[in-house]
Order: C-alpha cells, then sequence, then structure tokens
C-alpha cells in the first residue's frame, strides 16, 4: 500500500493566518492526489483534486502544490470556518489511502 | 437528489458478522464510472478503504482485510452491501459508503453516506 505521511497532526492559528500542511507519499503517484475537509460530525468535502485542482465553489484561500512525493496543501488567510480535520489522499493506486489527517483550530 | 444511507446494526458482537447496506437513490450503482466504496473511520482517527463494487459488477477488497471481507451489490434494490466476519474490538468504527467517481486521471469520492458507527462488544 502507498503510504501517505501527513504533518502536521494539528495546528493552533489566529484568523488570517497562512496555514501549510504536508503531505508525503512512500512511492511516486505523479499529481494523483486529492484533499478534502472534515467538519466534526460531518463527511468529507473535497476541496482539490489532482493535487492543484481548486474544485468549483471552494474559496480561494485553499491551494495546493506539488507532485510526485511531496504535495503541500495551503490556507492563505484563516477563517474561523476553517475549523475542520483536513486529510490528503492517493488515487495513483488501489487501495485508496489517506493521510492521517491535520487538525486545524483557532489560537 | 442523490443520497447515499447506511443501514445496518450498530452493536455486533465479538466473532460476529458486521452486515450493512447501502441504499443508493438518485443515481444508479451502474452509472459508469462509479465506484461504490466501503471506508471506515475509527474513533478519532483517519479514513480506511475497504473495498469497492464498481459500475460493472466488480468488486475490489482490501487485502488487509480479504480473508474476512464480502462487498456485493444488488442492481435491482441499487444498493451494495458490507460483511465483515470475525469482527473484533478493533473493527469498531464509523462506517461510511461512498461514490468513487473515476475516469482516466481522475478518481474523488463526491458521494457519502452519513456515516454509521458500528461498535463491537458483547
Amino acid at each position: 500500500d502507498i503510504q501517505m505521511t501527513q504533518s502536521p497532526s494539528s495546528l493552533s492559528a489566529s484568523v488570517g493566518d497562512r496555514v501549510t500542511i504536508t503531505c508525503q507519499a512512500s512511492q511516486d503517484i505523479n499529481n494523483y492526489l486529492n484533499w478534502y475537509q472534515q467538519k466534526p460530525g460531518k463527511t468529507p468535502k473535497l476541496l482539490i483534486s489532482d493535487a492543484s485542482n481548486l474544485e468549483t465553489g471552494v474559496p480561494s484561500r485553499f491551494s495546493g502544490s506539488g507532485s510526485g512525493t511531496d504535495f503541500t496543501f495551503t490556507i492563505s488567510s484563516l477563517q474561523p470556518e476553517d475549523i475542520a480535520t483536513y486529510y490528503c489522499q492517493q488515487y495513483d493506486y488501489v487501495p485508496r489511502t489517506f493521510g492521517q489527517g491535520t487538525k486545524v483550530e483557532i489560537k | 437528489q442523490v443520497q447515499l444511507q447506511e443501514s445496518g446494526p450498530g452493536l455486533v458482537k465479538p466473532s460476529q458478522t458486521l452486515s450493512l447496506t447501502c441504499t443508493v437513490s438518485g443515481v444508479s450503482i451502474s452509472s459508469a464510472g462509479s465506484y461504490w466504496t466501503w471506508l471506515r473511520q475509527h474513533p478519532g482517527k483517519g479514513l480506511e478503504y475497504i473495498g469497492y463494487l464498481s459500475y460493472s459488477g466488480k468488486t475490489y477488497h482490501n487485502p488487509s482485510l480479504k480473508s474476512r471481507l464480502t462487498i456485493s451489490g444488488d442492481t435491482s434494490n441499487n444498493q451494495f452491501s458490507l460483511k465483515l466476519s470475525s469482527v473484533t474490538a478493533a473493527d469498531t468504527a464509523v462506517y461510511y459508503c461512498a461514490r468513487e467517481f473515476s475516469g482516466y486521471n481522475y478518481a474523488w469520492f463526491d458521494l457519502w453516506g452519513q456515516g454509521t458507527l458500528v461498535t463491537v462488544s458483547s
């Protein structure tokens, strides 16, 4: 299985801060990486596909980059409604695998 | 409106079989590009991929669970199901059914059931 190593596991930042999450794959997955947002008690919501493609309706403060094995997810200006856990997920191989998640909190 | 709804017991005894069904409405499970997937999330943990039923009837079972796992479909009722045998406390989790929509160079989980907590306990 492809191991997805996501860091940090949690972070606390102030409103307006830039937040960066990294995700590293155990082998080359090309650009086949999605980012999801999961709010408490809710199902995951797709934010970014193909490593950097912002889904329709997702605010532009969210962005993704990277290829191969190293990927980054950024919130350019953290908002209170961004409180959630964020997951990376590879879709180059089956079984699909997810990072362990990054819980984002407001300081 | 497309909906996925999990159903099944919320409590299963150790060594017994966990059985869940996902009823899909608003889209056919035979819809091209659709991979009807089971995932689970242990309390406070990340997401684990269990397996899928494809739109063409093919199934995939995660090798980590393969000896205990059966995924099947019922096109007449637009449902797909999960059976996990010989359960232990480690199988306690929220179980989700979801659709992975997949094509040549894209794949994402776009539809989700609300999830159902299954507890393994005597």
